[in-house]
């Protein structure tokens, strides 16, 4: 079975610093990697995915992920973030043959003027 | 193309009545998913379907709740007479199915808050 957690449930950060946010999951096969952000009362926006090639994958936005196989890790970076950053994130795994999205508890981010 | 769209985006109800939400996929998508959020955790998956079969149903999933796609496009996820448990932001999304990278992202809607007094 396929499990994800996400390390840190709340991180509050000033703007224009930089934040991680961690994710890492559990799976014996391949999956497919995933970053959804929740804003209040709006439902799940796909940030980014890793389905095979680089494993850097970028947003528009500025958020990065890395995949990184040996330490099963799909951590979330941005080198400075914004006020309108703040919301909740989601890290998901999939399993390549199956349908279901596998959700973190999430990572509630607070960015401070 | 507008997106999942889920109706109601709000319900109130009393302890023991029937709800029924619906969601419309993206136009072109076979597959559409079921997931329950409730307060401060992540979605977890309920059910999901390609074009009108279930091919999948989450043990979270109890007699109470049924959920249809009679002809392969909208969805109905039913709750009878309702629990306080089952409070929570009821998630839609849809996807392509099959193989290849764009087929395997699901986009979800802005969700149905239930809330069981």
């Amino acid at each position: 079975a396929q499990s994800v957690t996400q390390l840190d449930s709340q991180v509050p950060v000033f703007e224009e610093a930089p934040v991680e946010l961690r994710c890492n999951y559990s799976s014996s096969v391949s999956v497919y990697l995933f970053w959804y952000v929740q804003y209040p009362n709006q439902g799940l926006q796909l940030l980014l995915k890793y389905l095979s090639g680089s494993t850097l994958v970028e947003s528009i936005n500025g958020f990065e992920a890395e995949f990184n196989k040996s330490q099963t890790s799909f951590h979330l970076r941005k080198p400075s973030v914004h006020i309108s950053d703040t919301a909740e994130y989601f890290c998901a795994v999939k399993v390549n043959q199956g349908g279901k999205l596998i959700f973190g508890q999430g990572t509630e981010l607070s960015v401070k003027p | 193309d507008t997106g999942v769209s889920q109706d109601p985006r709000h319900k109130i109800t009393k302890r023991g009545q029937n709800v029924t939400f619906r969601c419309d996929p993206i136009s072109e998508h076979n597959r559409l998913y079921w997931y329950r959020q409730t307060l401060g955790q992540g979605p977890e998956f309920l059910t999901y379907f390609q074009n009108e079969a279930q091919l999948e149903k989450s043990r979270l999933l109890s007699d109470r709740f049924s959920a249809e796609r009679p002809k392969g496009s909208f969805s109905t996820l039913e709750i009878q007479r309702t629990e306080q448990g089952d409070s929570a932001m009821y998630l839609c999304a849809s996807s392509l199915g099959g193989q290849g990278m764009g087929k395997n992202i699901q986009y979800f809607g802005a969700g149905t808050r239930l809330s069981v007094l």
